[in-house]
């Protein structure tokens, strides 16, 4: 079953502008994490944010923040003051706490391209 | 501290030929996961490991490829035979076992396989 859908296959975004990227994800349980990561052309997979899903505030790491809408069950990423290093493969993932594993499910990403 | 370490960083092989596919987790992570990345089905677990025990195999596509985690610094995964649809970017991930953690998985630098 799919668990992360990610809608938007690819994002344009003017410099210095922010970026909203979209997550929504499917699970039964209460106790559960989200995740953002970033995949430039080189390849690696960067961890940029967590949310837990009993986390009330919404999660920032620098630039980055989550839109945690747990009734929509949705984790949208949002990028401030894109810069052109931003360009990359963005993956929303979830990992369930409740089921004891630990593995996580991955969208299937978007593509950002910050343009100068 | 050191990362994640995968190798080789790039193999091309022949069809038939067998692939093996090395990866150093994190010192002291008691967790290892083995993600195949396509272009066609995105990220997809193939393995993971808790203690050096095959946890879920479940994604593991056929018989032809098996992984193992003989210790916990060190684990291979292996194709036999190989064939052209096994091209792919394969992601080595660790993550620590302490109870309650609900961090980031960490991922390598990724091997990627072109077989012809």
């Amino acid at each position: 079953a799919q668990k992360i859908t990610q809608t938007q296959p690819g994002m344009f975004v003017q410099e210095k502008e922010a970026v909203t990227l979209d997550c929504t994800y499917d699970t039964s349980d209460q106790s559960y994490g989200l995740f953002w990561y970033k995949q430039p052309s080189s390849g690696e997979m960067i961890f940029l944010i967590y949310q837990g899903s009993y986390d009330e505030q919404n999660a920032t790491e620098g630039r980055y923040s989550l839109n945690f809408q747990k009734a929509r069950k949705s984790a949208n990423l949002v990028i401030s003051a894109s810069q052109l290093g931003d360009s990359a493969m963005y993956f929303c993932a979830m990992r369930d706490f409740q089921t004891g594993a630990n593995n996580l499910f991955f969208g299937t990403g978007t593509r950002l391209t910050v343009i100068p | 501290d050191a990362g994640v370490i995968q190798s080789p960083r790039h193999e091309v092989t022949e069809m038939g030929q067998e692939v093996t596919l090395r990866c150093k987790p994190i010192s002291g992570h008691d967790y290892l996961f083995w993600y195949r990345q396509t272009m066609m089905r995105g990220l997809e677990l193939l393995i993971y490991f808790n203690n050096n025990v095959p946890i879920d195999d479940s994604g593991m596509p056929e018989d032809r490829f098996s992984a193992k985690m003989p210790n916990a610094s060190f684990s291979t995964l292996k194709i036999q035979p190989s064939e052209p649809r096994d091209s792919a970017v394969y992601f080595c991930a660790s993550l620590p076992g302490t109870s309650g953690y609900t961090g980031e998985l960490f991922f390598g630098e990724g091997s990627r396989l072109t077989v012809l």
